[in-house]
Parts: structure tokens; C-alpha cells; sequence
């Protein structure tokens, strides 16, 4: 079964950096690969689908990348409300998750 | 704009049958190509993939659940629901579910990507 894998565990930034988010699959998943935003609360939001495609009413700033086994999310310049944790999935099977907090 | 709103019990004890119900908004569930899924997460651990449903009834699971989930739909309510036997305290979670855009895979459909979700609905397991 594949698995998936994130990197890192724990993302400190302040506003206005540069977020860059790694996810390692076990063997190749072509590029079937979808993004995630979860905030306590609230309903979790698909950022990127097929690795690089961004999903309906998602800021230019979020953008997806990457193929077979490694891919990025990146986010521009962090704004306020994209403090989250952050997931990647592979058809049923998700990573363990990135939290991006505020440094 | 579709909106899923889960709902159902917030506590349940130990063996007994957990039932949540997922009411579709703003759309129908008779969709041409979508599962209508459900995903949870247990508190402080990552997300799970529970199962999904067609409009015509076919379903599908994850393995290290199956045999004690059960997904239904009701077209005529626009809702599916989720059953899950003979919980314990390793099925508290917060229960999330969400419209599966699946994928073809040597003739068989399989989970792709989820969008949207609900909000969720957190039920713990005790007595």
C-alpha cells in the first residue's frame, strides 16, 4: 500500500513569507495528488487536486507541483487566515500533515 | 452552492451502533459521477477514509473497516448516512463527509478527491 509521507512536521512562519510544503509517496502516484486545508471548526477546503490544478474560489497564492513521487504545495505570502494544518491524499489514503503556525 | 451538514448523536457508548446522517444542500445527490463519502478524525491523530456511496446504492469501504460500516442513501431526502457497529473508544472522532469525485482504475472506481466537505460533527465513545 502506498504510503505517503510529509514534510515538516511543524511550520513556523510570520505573515508574508513563503510556505513550502513536501509530500513523499511511497512509489509513483502519477501526478493523483489533492491538497488540504484544515482549521478547527470549520468545514476542511480542497486547495489543489491532480498535483498542480488549483480547486474552485482558491487564491492564486496557494499553487501545487511535482510528480511520481514528490510534490509541493507553496504558499506565496502567508496571509492571516492560511495559518492551518495542511494534508496531501492519494485517492483514499492521506499524509500525517503539515502545521503551518505562526512564528 | 453544495453544502454538506453532517448530524446525529454526539455520544455513544461502548458496543453500540454510531449513526450519522449527511444532509446535500444547494444540489442534488443524483449526480452523475460522484460518491458521496464520509471521512473522520480521531482527536489529535490524521484523517481517515471511511467509505463512499453512488445514488444507485453501490458502495465501497475501506478495508480495516468493512464488516462494520454500513453507508446508505436516500435520494428521495437528498442524505446518505453512515452506520458503524460495535464501537469502542478507538472510534471517537470528528465524523466529516464529503462529495468524492472517484476515479476509474482497471475498471473499478476508487476515491480520488474530495470537494466539498462538511463541517463535521465530533462523536466521542464512552459510557
Amino acid at each position: 500500500e502506498i504510503v505517503l509521507t510529509q514534510s515538516p512536521a511543524t511550520l513556523s512562519l510570520s505573515p508574508g513569507e513563503r510556505a513550502t510544503l513536501s509530500c513523499r509517496a511511497s512509489q509513483s502516484v502519477s501526478s493523483y495528488l489533492g491538497w488540504y486545508q484544515l482549521k478547527l471548526g470549520q468545514a476542511p477546503r480542497l486547495l489543489i487536486y491532480d498535483a498542480s490544478n488549483r480547486a474552485t474560489g482558491i487564491p492564486a497564492r496557494f499553487s501545487g507541483s511535482g510528480s511520481g513521487t514528490d510534490f509541493t504545495l507553496t504558499i506565496s505570502s502567508l496571509e492571516p487566515e492560511d495559518f492551518a494544518v495542511y494534508y496531501c491524499q492519494y485517492r483514499s489514503i492521506f499524509g500525517p500533515g503539515t502545521k503551518v503556525d505562526i512564528k | 452552492q453544495l453544502q454538506l451538514q453532517e448530524s446525529g448523536p454526539g455520544l455513544v457508548k461502548p458496543s453500540e451502533t454510531l449513526s450519522l446522517t449527511c444532509i446535500v444542500s444547494g444540489g442534488s445527490i443524483i449526480s452523475s459521477g460522484y460518491y458521496w463519502d464520509w471521512i473522520r478524525q480521531p482527536p489529535g491523530k490524521g484523517l481517515e477514509w471511511i467509505g463512499g456511496i453512488y445514488y444507485s446504492g453501490t458502495s465501497y469501504y475501506n478495508p480495516s473497516l468493512e464488516g462494520r460500516v454500513t453507508i446508505t442513501v436516500d435520494t428521495s431526502r437528498n442524505q446518505f448516512s453512515l452506520k458503524v457497529n460495535s464501537v469502542t473508544a478507538a472510534d471517537t472522532a470528528v465524523y466529516y463527509c464529503a462529495r468524492d469525485h472517484p476515479i476509474s482504475v482497471g475498471g473499478a472506481v476508487r476515491a480520488n478527491w474530495f470537494d466539498p466537505w462538511g463541517q463535521g460533527t465530533l462523536v466521542s465513545v464512552s459510557s
